[in-house]
């Protein structure tokens, strides 16, 4: 979507390796989220942020962590990575309050 | 656990029939959004509603948010192929708070 882009847009890593997922906004908005989608749980936030270096957690933020040093950037780390977060991870920003959140097309990962 | 539930979870119609989608909240409803998913792709915002009774649509789709706040609904007027995809909604079920929770999702499929 225009004004967010996510990288990489694919990625296969090794169980136990720790990876970093980035979103970045040309916008300047205030709130960016980072989701997961998986078959029969729609999409469950993980973290989000309101503002650089405000973050909070989601529902499912055990085992990832994030950073925002800059308001246009914010990252998702897997520490180190499982089987269970393979995943397609979204992230998303909010452009106001009478318009829908805007979310990215996606990284899918794998994790063997 | 889901705090919001879509039903039915998989929908296979007729091209050209009408079809409806339903989003329930076991809390009030303060700000309702639909969303479509192309397979592989990202969301694609459709509507938002924010006030019990409210109604809105585009182009062949309604969707309404009952007087009561707590279930809302998704209906597709002489369905075409293009309408195929994952609906997603997702909802603010804090007031203030500035994050979506997502029901798990409906795939519809469009059978000419």
């Amino acid at each position: 979507d225009a004004g967010i882009t996510q990288s990489p847009r694919h990625k296969v890593t090794e169980t136990g390796t720790p990876v970093t997922l980035r979103c970045h906004q040309t916008e300047n908005h205030r709130y960016m989220y980072w989701y997961r989608q998986d078959p029969g749980h729609g999409l469950r936030l993980i973290h989000y942020s309101y503002g650089v270096k405000d973050t909070d957690k989601g529902e499912v933020s055990d085992g990832y962590s994030v950073s925002r040093s800059k308001t246009e950037d914010f990252l998702l780390t897997l520490e180190s990575a499982t089987s269970s977060q393979t995943s397609v991870y979204f992230c998303a920003i909010r452009p106001g309050t009478v318009y829908g959140y805007t979310f990215g097309s996606g990284t899918r990962l794998t994790v063997v | 656990s889901q705090e919001l539930e879509q039903s039915p979870q998989s929908l296979i119609v007729q091209e050209g029939k009408n079809l409806t989608i339903n989003c329930t909240s076991s809390k009030t409803l303060y700000g309702l959004y639909w969303y479509k998913q192309k397979y592989g792709e990202g969301l694609i915002f459709l509507m938002m509603l924010q006030k019990g009774g409210e109604e809105k649509s585009h182009e062949k789709i309604t969707a309404k948010l009952d007087e009561k706040k707590q279930q809302s609904s998704l209906h597709i007027t002489a369905s075409q192929p293009s309408h195929a995809g994952i609906y997603l909604c997702g909802a603010v079920i804090i007031q203030g708070a500035q994050k979506l929770v997502f029901g798990q999702g409906t795939r519809l499929t469009i059978n000419p």
